[in-house]
């Protein structure tokens, strides 16, 4: 698997955008880019993924580079309810299908 | 309801002690995982299954038993419970390589 490299924590005000950034300079081409959250004492959340084209669905966007080195998740509107640890992860789809976590970016949405 | 469900939701045992987590989709995913999450540690998986009857360990297997007899039913043994086996543990299913995870709610487990 790629590695993946986040901040540790990022503060965002309550009803603006929050842009997560990971970086993954050594991705290969079949490897898919995943995000996932965990709010406190729940279970991880799945947000979205891609391979090389932009994506978004009604939880966020995400954008990854022409290059694919790195990628941005957008939560256009963060809410208090957004705070959550984020997961950004990268695999290939034929890696016996095992997502492994890394440390993950503590995003603490304030009002 | 549709869904995946952990059960029990918390559970105090003594060391030594067999104890089965179990975990139920009604997705008929063909994927199911069991992640153990530990301050310090982060998710690590412990084992996953691609289909009934096929199962293959994780990053941390040993002291963990896994079946899968049938496709919806995922349960986790304990075969003789640690204190180090103090943990959350989730279970996750998924439909596919490409496909995101659905992770249950988790359950507490204290071995005293």
């Amino acid at each position: 698997d790629a590695k993946t490299t986040q901040p540790t924590s990022m503060d965002c005000a309550e009803g603006r955008a929050a842009n997560l950034p990971c970086n993954h300079s050594t991705i290969s081409g079949n490897e898919y880019v995943y995000w996932y959250r965990q709010i406190h004492s729940q279970g991880p959340q799945y947000i979205i993924h891609g391979l090389k084209n932009n994506e978004t669905n009604e939880m966020a966007s995400l954008i990854i580079t022409e290059d694919r080195k790195s990628s941005t998740l957008i939560l256009p509107h963060a809410t208090l309810r957004d705070t959550a640890v984020y997961y950004c992860i990268v695999r290939p789809p034929e890696y016996g299908n095992k997502l492994v976590f890394g440390a993950g970016t503590i995003l603490r949405v304030k009002s | 309801d549709a869904g995946i469900t952990q059960s029990p939701r918390y559970k105090i045992t003594e060391t030594g002690r067999q104890v089965t987590l179990m975990c139920h989709q009604t997705w008929s995913h063909s994927y199911m995982f069991w992640y153990r999450q530990d301050l310090g540690h982060g998710l690590r998986l412990i084992y996953y299954s691609a289909a009934a009857d096929i199962t293959d360990k994780g990053e941390v297997p040993d002291g963990y038993v896994v079946s899968r007899s049938k496709t919806e039913n995922f349960p986790l043994t304990l075969e003789s419970a640690t204190r180090s086996q103090t943990s959350v543990y989730f279970c996750a299913s998924s439909a596919g390589p490409v496909y995101g995870y659905t992770f249950g709610s988790g359950t507490r487990l204290t071995v005293v």
